[in-house]
């Protein structure tokens, strides 16, 4: 009866590097949502996975984020050429389906520190 | 203007007040989400409302539409309450199933 679960929960990188962060849904939900939450503030939608494929990328900031989900289920989110912005706090959520009614339940977070 | 707004940003309460939490919204929702997280912690969703009123335990969540507002209210409040109260809505428009978020509100309560 796991939840949603994130890894690593801590990652600190230097400016310049390349990160992935994984996420591992909750198993059967379709649905997989990516967040970012800067300190003192609620969590911005970055990306959205319906199976396998990118439903929305609208959140996404700019070229050097991208996010897979090759099997419909765990998905990663990279990170090209950190920037010291880029620190914050990366949460993952599923839901059974996209519909409206659809409980999204998150992960723990990874909290991304870009030095 | 954030789509949604939450008020008060901070609230500290003494165990046992009656706690209000309230967000407005600017767009077309097709619900909206309460949501609670504790320092270092996840994020725990505990109302989804597109209408009227909810109850769980001592927590209590309230919605007019037409006025694109909603409360969450804490009976008997508690230590074990204090975390970050975050409001979010799905939009009508673009993606219905992401959510957007307000900054959240900050509660502790001391004995």
């Amino acid at each position: 009866g796991a939840g949603v679960s994130q890894t690593p929960s801590n990652k600190v990188t230097e400016k310049g590097k390349y990160v992935e962060l994984r996420c591992d849904p909750i198993s059967g939900h379709t649905a997989l949502y990516w967040y970012r939450q800067s300190l003192g503030q609620g969590p911005e939608f970055l990306i959205y996975f319906q199976g396998t494929g990118a439903a929305d990328d609208s959140g996404l900031p700019n070229d050097r984020f991208f996010a897979v989900r090759p099997e419909g289920s765990v998905s990663t989110l990279k990170i090209q050429r950190t920037e010291r912005g880029d620190s914050a706090v990366y949460l993952c959520a599923s839901s059974y389906s996209s519909g409206n009614t659809d409980t999204q339940y998150f992960g723990p977070g990874t909290r991304l520190t870009v030095l | 203007k954030n789509e949604v707004e939450q008020s008060p940003q901070n609230l500290t309460a003494q165990e046992g007040e009656f706690i209000t939490i309230n967000c407005s919204y600017s767009v077309g929702i097709s619900a909206l989400h309460w949501l609670q997280q504790h320092p270092g912690g996840g994020i725990v969703s505990l109302f989804m409302l597109s209408s009227g009123k909810k109850k769980h335990g001592r927590l209590i969540a309230t919605i007019n539409i037409q006025e694109k507002h909603s409360s969450l209210h804490i009976t008997a409040s508690h230590p074990r309450d204090s975390a970050v109260y975050i409001c979010a809505v799905r939009s009508l428009a673009g993606t219905a199933s992401k959510l957007t978020f307000g900054t959240g509100t900050r509660l502790q309560v001391t004995l």
